[in-house]
């Protein structure tokens, strides 16, 4: 199993270019999620997800939109970029309820490191 | 809503010395309480989890933890530190087993001097 994958490693936008985060997971795991992460601010949840279709905000969701269309897939979007979403995105995976007692354990992906000049 | 505070966001100890970080919530629900630790440029790696059986939770890489409710806290402790610990640590609480989201301290960067 790859786990959690996310695409790409590293970006660049410049102000008010869109993009998409790509995140994958072959676990077959019900929950999703997109964090970011801040030098000294930990990480903040920015949208999750419970299954295939159902999506609800976090903390942080202003200026992202997300989708999940299939079991595997939770693409993060910016639709308008701004230097305020420079950040490094994780995004993680769990089994939900159907995976016992380590249903709530979270699989991270490597992240995705984002600039926006 | 919960919320975790890490007392120090670096630590630093000498190779084979005891190490603690610290680690307290806040939670109007009995909580689950996770430890995880970043090595440089990577994700986010389970250390160990509390979700209500023991209290001294045992994780990977000798570490383990205890949830004193009396305390609010649940401090990360490794009896000798090794020069591979060294990464940023990160608290997280939920309190309904991380189904929508964690919520994550700070983290805490453990330095280990040789």
């Amino acid at each position: 199993n790859a786990g959690v994958t996310q695409t790409p490693k590293f970006r660049i936008l410049k102000i008010g270019q869109s993009m998409t985060l790509q995140c994958t997971q072959d676990m077959n795991h019900n929950y999703m999620y997109w964090y970011r992460q801040d030098p000294g601010m930990g990480l903040k949840l920015i949208y999750y997800s419970v299954g295939a279709g159902i999506t609800d905000k976090g903390e942080v969701p202003n200026g992202y939109n997300v989708s999940r269309s299939t079991t595997e897939d939770f693409p993060l979007r910016l639709e308008l970029a701004a230097p305020s979403q420079t950040s490094v995105y994780f995004c993680a995976s769990s089994p939900g309820t159907s995976g016992g007692a380590s249903y709530n354990e979270q699989f991270f992906g490597p992240g995705t490191r984002l600039t926006v000049l | 809503a919960q919320s975790v505070t890490q007392l120090g966001s670096h630590v630093s100890v000498s190779e084979g010395a005891l190490v603690l970080l610290r680690c307290n919530y806040s939670s109007s629900v009995p909580p689950y309480l996770f430890w995880y630790v970043q090595y440089p440029n990577q994700g986010l790696q389970l250390l160990l989890k509390y979700t209500s059986a023991a209290t001294l939770v045992k994780g990977i890489n000798g570490f383990e933890a205890e949830f004193k409710k009396s305390e609010t806290s649940f401090h990360l402790t490794k009896p000798s530190a090794h020069m591979s610990d060294a990464a940023e640590y990160f608290c997280a609480v939920s309190d309904r087993g991380g189904a929508d989201g964690l919520t994550f301290g700070k983290g805490t960067h453990l330095i280990i001097q040789p």
